[in-house]
């Protein structure tokens, strides 16, 4: 495997249900993201990790729960959701953070009923 | 306070017709200008950086150039396959975070 890849593809859940994101990346980086990314709005930056360690969380309901064991793992924990939080949700990765080179997974697309 | 404007919001051109696509912006310290390319069900995937107003960037058929206010994204004689949404997106040098644009969606029609 390379690069950054992100299970599942593709997500249906209730508003009651607990799921989880998780991301693996195969470059060496030091820095991992999760992005939420919705129609036709820019990108939002949830969570940052810097070795590890947690350096930014934008003001997240607390229904998400990072999780990043490892400089190469990466998690997104769900419960108890909102309908607004269907969107696609994006992991990425780069040498450090505050890199502008970010190389990102191809997704998980979220649907809650 | 920090942002980015994308235009055109979407693009539709004929194969082998040239254009441009805008990134205008507003920052206190600019530490670097991104942009992205993104197809369908797929994440962003990392085109050029520029870190000076004047300073051009060119891969195939694609150039990216920088001034003080705005990037542009110039596409020469595109193909279908240059379909895509492209992203900007601005970092500032007190922040490392990466303020996005919308993008621009282009179409190319064979």
């Amino acid at each position: 495997e390379t690069g950054v890849t992100q299970t599942p593809r593709h997500l249906v859940m209730g508003m009651t249900n607990k799921k989880s994101l998780k991301c693996e990346q195969h470059l060496g980086h030091n820095a991992m993201y999760w992005y939420k990314q919705s129609a036709k709005k820019p990108l939002e930056l949830m969570f940052v990790y810097s070795l590890e360690e947690r350096v930014e969380n934008n003001s997240v309901p607390s229904r998400f729960s990072p999780e990043c064991p490892n400089s190469s793992h990466l998690f997104l924990h769900l419960h108890t959701l909102q309908p607004e939080d269907s969107a696609l949700y994006l992991c990425a990765s780069s040498q450090a953070s505050g890199g502008g080179e970010l190389f990102f997974g191809e997704g998980s697309r979220l649907t809650v009923l | 306070e920090d942002q980015v404007t994308q235009s055109p919001e979407a693009l539709r051109l004929q194969e082998g017709e040239s254009s441009s696509l805008n990134c205008s912006y507003t920052v206190s310290g600019l530490r670097g200008l991104f942009w992205y390319r993104q197809d369908p069900g797929k994440g962003p995937e990392f085109l050029f950086t520029l870190y000076s107003a004047g300073e051009e960037k060119e891969k195939e058929r694609l150039k990216a150039t920088l001034t003080k206010k705005e990037s542009f994204l110039h596409i020469t004689a595109p193909k279908p396959e240059d379909s895509a949404t492209y992203l900007c997106a601005l970092g500032e040098d007190s922040n490392y975070q990466l303020i996005w644009g919308a993008g621009t969606k282009l179409i190319i029609k064979p």
